[in-house]
């Protein structure tokens, strides 16, 4: 059974830094796209970020652009999201998710985690 | 960020059917693959469909999806209370390199 975990969420201040994890089991994590949405209190889905298998495609939301940045450790099936230069506009659920057709035609996500909460406040 | 369009809301009576439309542009869904993600309250989204029209292991047939041009159509037939919840669609976007998602369109079933 795929089984992701979100973690590294909480209460940061404006212009500060966080790391959020997502532990993934359940399958063969280093041959699988992951990605990254968020979801802003009472708002939409979002797309932060995604990355391929091996690292070597990598995207990201113009929102987050520079600020931002995902990587992966295939060794232990955990993906990451490095968040520098917080802003209030930050605040959201962050999830991660499977991300299958990455780099071959548009991309779904068919497993997500329960998500991690970022508040960015003063 | 590109957006794709979705009605904010639809609604219909218990086992009557209802779409829900997603626009967009020839930059996305024009030349992409389009997915729907249904997303209950207080919970994670989970994918709907994929490829424009297929479903997951486990999704009922009552789902459907289709696409034609610089549009896409998520149908479910049968309704039922269980499926009150917000569905979302989403795609890659050329213009920009990233993956979008409509605003998301909230299902009452009356």
């Amino acid at each position: 059974e795929v089984q992701l975990l979100e973690s590294g969420g909480g209460l940061i201040q404006p212009g500060g830094s966080l790391r959020l994890s997502c532990a993934a089991s359940g399958f063969i994590f280093s041959s699988f796209a992951m990605t990254w949405v968020r979801q802003a209190p009472g708002k939409g889905l979002e797309w932060v970020s995604g990355t391929s298998g091996s690292s070597d495609n990598t995207h990201y939301a113009d929102s987050v652009k520079g600020r931002f940045t995902i990587s992966r450790d295939n060794s232990k099936s955990a993906l990451y999201l490095e968040m520098n230069t917080l802003r209030a506009e930050d605040t959201a659920v962050y999830y991660c998710a499977v991300a299958t057709n990455w780099g071959i035609s548009a991309p779904y996500f068919d497993y997500w985690g329960q998500g991690t909460l970022v508040t960015v406040s003063s | 960020q590109s957006v794709l369009t979705q009605p904010p809301s639809v609604s219909a009576a218990p086992g009557q059917k209802v779409t829900i439309s997603c626009s967009g542009s020839s930059s996305n869904i024009g030349i992409h693959y389009v997915s729907w993600y249904l997303q209950l309250p207080g919970t994670a989204p989970k994918l709907l469909i994929y490829d424009n029209n297929k479903r997951p292991s486990g999704i009922p047939d009552r789902f459907s999806g289709s696409k034609s041009g610089t549009s896409a159509t998520l149908g479910i037939t049968g309704l039922q209370t269980g499926d009150e919840a917000d569905y979302y669609c989403g795609t890659w976007d050329n213009s920009v390199s990233a993956v979008i998602f409509g605003g998301g369109t909230q299902l009452t079933v009356l």
